[in-house]
């Protein structure tokens, strides 16, 4: 079973500049997450879709970053303008609808530089 | 809200030492409890996993038993390998009273193991 796929891997930009990230989910899972993750801390969740609704954004802050899940299939996180405070790693997750566990799984991430 | 409070590291130890990664947790409800692995260069991986109060998670030598009365779910493993070095993070997931994860993980910091030969 193919996992979560993640593109690109590493991004370096100058801030004031704008960024996407895409991501793959598992097939057949409805469920799919952005996290962000800074050097040091753990995972903070941004937006979680439920097929191509958004269950909960309230953590995403609005006025740069903006996501989309078109068909309920892939996503994509948009940054515009970067803040030097952006530099992290952005994290895509996918889970089943409704699974007891709530487990995720996991990309490797696309790890953004803001210069 | 929700929370996680993992101990301060990072950790160091030999190999064949026991571990012991602290984890406490707030939250209401019913959570699912969880850690997480992730090794250089990789991405997260579920490590070992519990659902309800006294059950206790285990996978390739690791173990963490849900306690309910001190609201903890601390990571062990009674003898480490230089492979274990990776970084470790407790999660939870909020359930509703049926069982029915929220679906969103809250994690803790993380803690960096690394263990020499």
């Amino acid at each position: 079973e193919a996992g979560v796929a993640q593109s690109p891997r590493y991004k370096i930009i100058e801030k004031r500049q704008s960024v996407a990230f895409w991501c793959n989910p598992i097939s057949g899972h409805a469920t799919l997450y952005w996290y962000q993750q800074i050097l040091g801390q753990g995972p903070k969740l941004l937006i979680q879709f439920q097929n191509n609704g958004v269950v909960d954004d309230s953590q995403l802050p609005k006025d740069r970053f903006s996501a989309e899940r078109l068909k309920g299939v892939d996503s994509t996180l948009k940054i515009q303008p970067a803040k030097l405070e952006d530099s992290a790693v952005y994290l895509c997750a996918s889970s089943h609808r409704g699974i007891r566990t709530g487990e995720l799984f996991f990309g490797e991430g696309s790890r953004l530089t803001v210069l | 809200g929700d929370s996680v409070t993992q101990m301060e590291g990072p950790v160091t130890l030999s190999e064949e030492a026991f571990l012991t990664i602290n984890c406490t947790y707030t939250a209401t409800g019913y959570p699912s409890l969880f850690w997480y692995v992730q090794y250089p260069g990789e991405g997260l991986q579920l490590l070992l996993k519990a659902t309800k109060a006294d059950d206790k998670g285990s996978n390739k030598g690791f173990e963490a038993t849900y306690r309910k009365e001190t609201t903890s779910f601390h990571l062990e493993k009674g003898s480490v390998q230089v492979s274990d070095s990776a970084v470790y993070f407790c999660a939870l997931s909020g359930n509703n009273a049926g069982g029915t994860s929220y679906g969103k993980l809250t994690f803790g910091q993380g803690t960096i193991l690394t263990v020499h030969p």
